[in-house]
């Protein structure tokens, strides 16, 4: 089975904060995905990557970096976090284009 | 770019019955198209997917139909049961496309 696993299942931090959350997967795909998951706005993409340090911005990316120097891991990173980045964060992997998207459990993360 | 919109987006049905929840799709490229399950406290998972060179798919109580002229897609429970009961998103996506776009999601209830 494929696993996808997020650092923190909680979060809580102030304004202004820098935050990373982590992601991990175990089955060498290629693709990784950060969504941020609202109510009534679905799953919204903020970035994702197709190989180690590739990147592309997703729809939301305004506020957002993210790394990846190893194939298993992409960090989300919010340089100066702010109350409106209060949300649940789901992070996806996938083997290759079109390919079907797995996806961790989620960080839920409440900026103060 | 892509633009899906879902529907409803609270369900309730009996045990038993029916449910159906549908999606339309902005972009005429698109022809992959998934519908995740999102259970309390998880991530989504895929459930069905169907891919634009077919009309229809069925995977036990699970089917999805998809109409390209029109530029929608369905997701039909029959049967249904209490572990039906979470939140539904559907996505589309292109040729080899490495993003997905979701849908607003749908939050299914079944009473027993």
């Amino acid at each position: 089975d494929v696993k996808v696993t997020q650092s923190s299942r909680y979060l809580v931090k102030r304004t202004g904060e820098k935050v990373f959350l982590e992601c991990v997967q175990d089955m060498d795909h290629e693709n990784m995905f950060w969504y941020r998951q609202d109510p009534g706005l679905g799953l919204r993409l903020i970035y994702f990557s197709y190989d180690v340090k590739m990147k592309e911005k997703g729809d939301i990316p305004e506020g957002y970096s993210v790394s990846r120097e190893k194939k298993e891991r992409f960090s989300l990173i919010l340089e100066s976090a702010s109350t409106n980045q209060t949300s649940m964060y789901l992070c996806a992997s996938s083997l290759g284009r079109g390919q079907t998207q797995y996806f961790g459990p989620g960080t839920r993360l409440l900026v103060l | 770019g892509e633009n899906v919109e879902q529907h409803p987006s609270t369900l309730s049905v009996q045990e038993g019955d029916s449910a159906v929840i549908k999606c339309t799709y902005s972009d005429s490229a698109s022809n992959y198209f998934p519908w995740y399950k999102q259970e309390l406290g998880k991530g989504p998972q895929l459930i069905i997917d169907i891919r634009s060179n077919v009309g229809e798919k069925k995977d036990q109580r699970i089917a999805v139909t998809l109409n390209k002229t029109a530029k929608h897609f369905s997701l039909h429970i029959t049967e249904t049961q209490p572990e039906d009961s979470a939140v539904y998103f559907c996505a589309a996506g292109g040729q080899g496309a490495q993003k997905l776009v979701f849908g607003q999601g749908t939050r299914l209830t079944i009473n027993p």
